[in-house]
């Protein structure tokens, strides 16, 4: 089945150690989002990547950052994690783009992110 | 900014119908509302898309009036495996549309 897959599904890192998250996608969406949510709250757009086109939202810190080597995998790298970071963390695709395309997302699992 | 507000819980019970409401209203021209469902430790599932008017799928329809400053998500009957929390979801980043943002949320819990 054609699906989102994150990698871990749960990661502890200890504060101020760089950490990677990992998306991988077999639906062939040209567009990728990261996402931050944290304990009851909705999940905020941190980035999203359109095809190689990389979109930063202005109040994503620049703690956060973002890479896209094909069309298939993105990652989520946190350079200095601070005890604020600790979040579930999902990656989504969306097919080509536009209004509506933008908003039919498939989501994958998340990351749940514990920072010690 | 298309800030998004939802009520923060509402209960039911089986077989009953449920509306859940998104006040958007700062909503662009260009900017689509879809509505996602997300249970614990899971990823938001998307449930329904709209512009205007209304749209109906096999399990929700989505009510959007003439001046799209609100919606309606509708769940008809429910059951126990509807509890969840809906999120609705305002924007369109390209062709100057708002930055996605989801609203706050509404925790549905459904009962016998």
């Amino acid at each position: 089945d054609a699906m989102v897959i994150q990698n871990p599904r749960y990661q502890v890192t200890q504060f101020g150690k760089p950490v990677t998250l990992s998306c991988s996608q077999t639906l062939n969406h040209n567009v990728m989002y990261w996402y931050q949510q944290k304990s009851s709250q909705a999940p905020k757009l941190l980035f999203h990547y359109y095809d190689k086109d990389f979109n930063n939202e202005a109040d994503t810190p620049d703690n956060f950052q973002s890479r896209r080597p094909n069309t298939s995998f993105c990652f989520l790298d946190i350079r200095s994690p601070g005890l604020g970071d600790a979040a579930m963390y999902l990656c989504a695709t969306s097919r080509d783009g536009g209004g509506r395309s933008y908003n039919e997302q498939f989501f994958g699992p998340g990351t749940r992110l514990t920072v010690l | 900014l298309a800030k998004t507000t939802q009520p923060i819980s509402m209960d039911s019970y089986e077989g009953q119908e449920v509306n859940i409401t998104c006040s958007h209203n700062n909503i662009a021209t260009n900017d689509y509302i879809t509505w996602y469902q997300q249970f614990p430790s899971q990823g938001p599932r998307f449930i329904i898309q709209g512009y205007k008017t209304k749209v109906t799928n096999e399990v929700a329809s989505l009510f959007i009036p003439a001046d799209r400053k609100s919606s309606t998500l509708s769940l008809p009957r429910v059951s126990l495996s509807d509890t969840a929390v809906y999120y609705c979801l305002v924007g369109a980043p390209t062709g100057g549309g708002n930055k996605l943002t989801f609203g706050t949320g509404t925790q549905l819990k459904v009962e016998l």
